[in-house]
């Protein structure tokens, strides 16, 4: 089944300890990317991979890491987590930069930073 | 920035149509997304405008003018599973770039 998974589905930690959230793709797609979603402010691109070893930083990259060793994997890490950071986290991706070929999300994220 | 507007919330009857517009003050994207929502879950694809006029997909329509800075979303023949939110996006996109932005989000309440 094509999909994209994410781990964990729920986080709770502190700030200052580092954390990674795992996205991974079984599509053989290109195209990867990391959002937030909050209230009142909708989804937020915080960074995106256009291939292997080639990201590039979206609206909100702040405090966020990414890294693309292979295609199938697009690892989001926060160094020290901060409040501010509490979000709901969707992980995407899609074929090419084509705005036609669809995007798929991955099921959510949710982090809380105490 | 793109200062992409859509309306916060809309309610409509089962049965009925509604349109759910998206401005934007901003030039030169590839295209413009539309997403739908339902609560607690991920986004899912709806359609993708290139060129401005509208195309259809069954009971969902969009439609885009770009000299206009708008597009709405129609839905036609309501039914209560299509409440949801409904999510505009801007395509930036070339060899080099990949970033999508997105408006607020519509929530969609259909009643019976």
């Amino acid at each position: 089944e094509a999909q994209v998974t994410q781990n964990p589905r729920y986080l709770i930690t502190v700030t200052g300890k580092k954390l990674t959230v795992t996205c991974s793709q079984n599509m053989n797609h290109e195209y990867m990317s990391w959002y937030r979603q909050d209230p009142g402010l909708g989804l937020r691109q915080i960074y995106y991979s256009m291939n292997v070893e080639v990201t590039d930083k979206g609206d909100v990259p702040e405090g966020y890491k990414v890294s693309r060793k292979e295609k199938r994997n697009f690892p989001l890490i926060l160094e020290s987590p901060s409040p501010n950071q509490t979000s709901l986290y969707f992980c995407a991706s899609s074929l090419s930069l084509r705005g036609t070929d669809t995007q798929y999300f991955g099921p959510g994220t949710r982090l809380t930073v105490l | 920035g793109q200062n992409i507007d859509q309306p916060t919330e809309m309610t409509a009857t089962e049965g009925a149509i509604v349109q759910i517009n998206c401005t934007y003050q901003t030039s030169g994207f590839n295209g413009l997304f539309w997403y739908q929502q339902h609560a607690g879950e991920a986004p899912t694809f709806l359609s993708y405008n290139v060129l401005d006029g509208l195309e259809e997909k069954g009971r969902f329509s969009s439609f885009l003018s770009r000299s206009k800075g708008y597009s709405y979303l129609l839905l036609k023949e309501l039914q209560m599973k299509d409440s949801a939110s409904y999510l505009c996006a801007l395509f930036y996109g070339s060899s080099n770039t990949g970033k999508l932005i997105f408006g607020q989000g519509t929530t969609l309440q259909v009643k019976p």
